[in-house]
């Protein structure tokens, strides 16, 4: 079975730090990749997504994650954060052509940026 | 921009009462799913849905917990008689085709107490 580790449970930067927040997954096939982000009071959204291809995706509001296949890592990344960016973000896998479509969540890591 | 609709925002019910859990997905999404959040704890897969039938479901959905698309809009999730450790945010979501990224609901609280 797929599983998702998202190992900092809190991370706390100032305004116009980089981030980096780790995400690893366990299965051994093909899969698909996404990062959600979930902010105050509001719903999950759809921040990126690795299917196929460059193993370099680009998301919405500068977020990029990379896929390292070597590393079952998919971490997700911003060079300089802004205070709006406090949310709580989560890394979820699925496990391609399986016919599952289920999407195996980790348990989010919690982002306070500090103005 | 489209989005997903959930009612009630925050629902508390007795141990053993029956609920219903309603979600609107997003009118041409074809693949509709539930999902929860116990406090603290991951967000974790029970239900996907197309063409009026369960396509996959996780062992948290057991007898207790059914879907039914009623109608061409609602989307609903029952719990037939409510556990304490049903007390979790529900998610529902939905999506155009069958891997894609999940628009997800804002979500339901549901307390039992």
């Amino acid at each position: 079975a797929q599983s998702v580790s998202q190992h900092n449970h809190h991370v706390i930067l100032s305004e116009a730090a980089s981030l980096e927040l780790g995400c690893n997954y366990s299965y051994g096939g093909t899969v698909n990749l996404f990062w959600y982000v979930q902010y105050p009071g509001q719903h999950l959204q759809l921040l990126l997504k690795y299917f196929s291809g460059d193993p370099l995706v680009k998301g919405i509001k500068g977020f990029e994650a990379e896929f390292i296949k070597s590393k079952f890592s998919f971490n997700l990344r911003k060079p300089s954060v802004q205070w709006s960016d406090t949310a709580e973000y989560f890394c979820a896998v699925n496990a391609s052509g399986t016919g599952a479509n289920n999407l195996f969540f980790g348990t989010g890591t919690r982002l306070t940026v500090i103005p | 921009e489209p989005e997903v609709t959930q009612t009630p925002s925050h629902q508390v019910t007795q141990m053993g009462q029956e609920v219903i859990l309603r979600c609107v997905p997003i009118s041409n999404h074809l693949y509709f799913y539930w999902y929860r959040q116990i406090l603290g704890q991951k967000v974790e897969f029970l239900v996907s849905f197309y063409n009026n039938e369960i396509s996959e479901k996780s062992e948290i959905f057991d007898d207790q917990f059914s879907v039914e698309r009623p109608d061409g809009s609602n989307f609903t999730l029952k719990i037939r008689s409510t556990k304490l450790e049903d007390s979790a945010m529900y998610f529902c979501a939905s999506s155009e085709v069958e891997v894609q990224g999940k628009y997800f609901g804002p979500g339901t609280r549901l307390t039992v107490t």
